[in-house]
């Protein structure tokens, strides 16, 4: 248990559609980022949060978006799907910035684009 | 290639058998995370390493930043440890560059 929880844990949508995945973080921990892990590979960063305010960015189109709030939890919005968005969407919280603190990773959003 | 490699792809054990995992780098980084991924998604936190080793349990990572190089061991295997080993390292952005991963069977 982590205490980052993703919702939702499963959807299938299809090509064109949009779609928004929410991560709760560990309470206290200000930093999040996401990532996208296709099937057989390892994670891909998207972006990173902090504060509210994005601070770091993958190669990944203007189409995926984030939000963070207040309460430090968090939305990763996907507009005009593609085939190749299918994949499973982890987020992970912490309590620093840069990657030097200890990461807690949510069980993950499993994107299906049909 | 690859800024992060892991090897190897694969590896089945035996139960108690001691196991090793590398991961090579190619970039400059503040900090080198070993992760668990069992099936169905959740990623688990194991080590942060910035420099040295660490312990705990079973479990030991080492890190050589001069050689770009870490290892994850696990002493005494256990069915249980059957999971996918990923090492991830902490880029210029302060994001993570992950391998693709280590899949790791221990045999009963």
């Amino acid at each position: 248990e982590t205490g980052v929880t993703q919702s939702p844990t499963h959807l299938i949508k299809t090509r064109g559609q949009q779609v928004t995945l929410r991560c709760s973080s560990q309470s206290g921990h200000n930093t999040v980022s996401w990532y996208q892990q296709a099937l057989g590979q390892g994670p891909q960063f998207i972006f990173q949060y902090y504060r509210e305010e994005e601070n770091g960015r993958g190669n990944f189109p203007p189409r995926f978006s984030g939000l963070q709030f207040p309460n430090y939890s968090s939305e990763l919005n996907v507009n005009a799907l593609e085939l190749d968005d299918s994949a499973l969407y982890l987020c992970a919280s912490s309590s620093e910035t840069g990657g030097t603190g200890e990461l807690f990773f949510g069980e993950g959003s499993r994107l299906t684009v049909l | 290639k690859n800024e992060v490699e892991q090897s190897p792809q694969n590896l089945t054990a035996q139960e108690g058998e001691f196991i090793t995992i590398n991961c090579s780098y190619s970039v400059g980084i503040s900090a080198l995370h070993w992760l668990q991924q069992h099936p169905g998604g959740g990623i688990v936190s194991l080590f942060m390493l910035s420099s040295g080793k660490k312990k705990h349990g079973r479990l030991i990572a080492t890190i050589n930043i001069q050689e770009k190089h870490s290892s994850l061991h696990i002493t005494a295997s256990h069915p249980r440890d059957s999971a996918v080993y990923i090492c991830a390292v902490v880029g210029s952005q302060g994001n993570l560059i992950f391998g693709k991963g280590t899949k790791l069977s221990v045999k009963p």
